[in-house]
C-alpha cells in the first residue's frame, strides 16, 4: 500500500512566523486530506487536495502529484494553531493511510 | 447538518471483556470506515463499510469486527479486549466508497485495565 511520510516530526515557532509542513506519498493517490487533531483528539478537516492548491484564510495547501507530495503552507501562526497536523493519503485501496504527524507548538 | 456523531466517547474496560462502538454518520453519507489511533502505532485503518457491505479491512485480528446498518450507522466490536487495545478509535463518513472526503466523529477513547 501507500506509504505517507511527514516531516518536520516536531516545529517550534514564535507566534507571527510563517511555517511549511511537507507530506510525501509512495504512490499515485485519488485523495489526499490534510487534519488538524485537537487536544480532544478528534480529527479536523483541513483540505481535501489531492491535486492543485487551495487556500482557507491564513492556511493554504499544494499537492504536485506527479512529484508526490503535498505542502501544507500556515501564515502568521497563532497560538490557537498549536496540535499534530496530519496528512493522510489513498490510492487504489480506499483506505485512507496516515503519516505519523506533525506537532506543531506556537510560542506566544 | 450534524457531523460524524461516536458513542460512548469514553470508556473503561477490564482484560477478556467485549465493547462495542457506535457511529452516525453525516446524513446522506453511505461509507463509514474505522481507525484505530495508539501513541505507538500511529493511525491504522480498520474496516470500511458501504451499503452494509465490508468493503476494505486492515490488518486487525478477527476479535475486531463491525457491521453497518440500513441507515448507515455502523458498530464495531472488540471481543476479548488485551491491554494493547486500549486507543482511540475514530469513525469516519464518507459519500463514496471509491473516493472523495473523509469527515471524522470525535472518536470513542476505550482503556483496558
Amino acid at each position: 500500500g501507500i506509504q505517507v511520510e511527514q516531516s518536520p516530526p516536531d516545529l517550534i515557532l514564535q507566534e507571527g512566523a510563517n511555517s511549511t509542513l511537507r507530506c510525501n506519498f509512495s504512490d499515485s493517490v485519488n485523495n489526499l486530506q490534510w487534519f488538524h487533531q485537537n487536544p480532544w483528539g478528534q480529527l479536523i478537516n483541513l483540505f481535501y487536495i489531492p491535486s492543485g492548491t487551495k487556500q482557507n484564510g491564513r492556511l493554504s495547501a499544494t499537492t504536485v502529484a506527479t512529484e508526490r507530495y503535498s505542502l501544507l503552507y500556515i501564515s502568521s501562526s497563532q497560538t490557537t494553531d498549536s496540535g499534530v497536523y496530519f496528512c493522510a493519503a489513498s490510492g487504489s485501496a480506499r483506505q485512507l493511510t496516515f503519516g505519523s504527524g506533525t506537532q506543531l507548538t506556537v510560542l506566544p | 447538518k450534524a457531523g460524524v456523531t461516536q458513542t460512548p466517547r469514553y470508556l473503561i474496560k477490564t482484560r477478556g471483556q467485549q465493547v462495542t462502538l457506535s457511529c452516525s454518520p453525516i446524513s446522506g453519507h453511505r461509507s463509514v470506515s474505522w481507525y484505530q489511533q495508539t501513541p505507538g502505532q500511529g493511525l491504522q485503518f480498520l474496516f470500511e463499510y458501504f451499503s452494509e457491505t465490508q468493503r476494505n479491512k486492515g490488518n486487525f485480528p478477527g476479535r475486531f469486527s463491525g457491521r453497518q446498518f440500513s441507515n448507515s450507522r455502523s458498530e464495531m466490536n472488540v471481543s476479548t479486549l488485551e491491554l494493547g487495545d486500549s486507543a482511540l478509535y475514530l469513525c469516519a463518513s464518507s459519500t463514496s466508497s471509491l473516493a472523495g472526503e473523509l469527515f471524522f466523529g470525535e472518536g470513542s477513547r476505550l482503556t483496558v485495565l
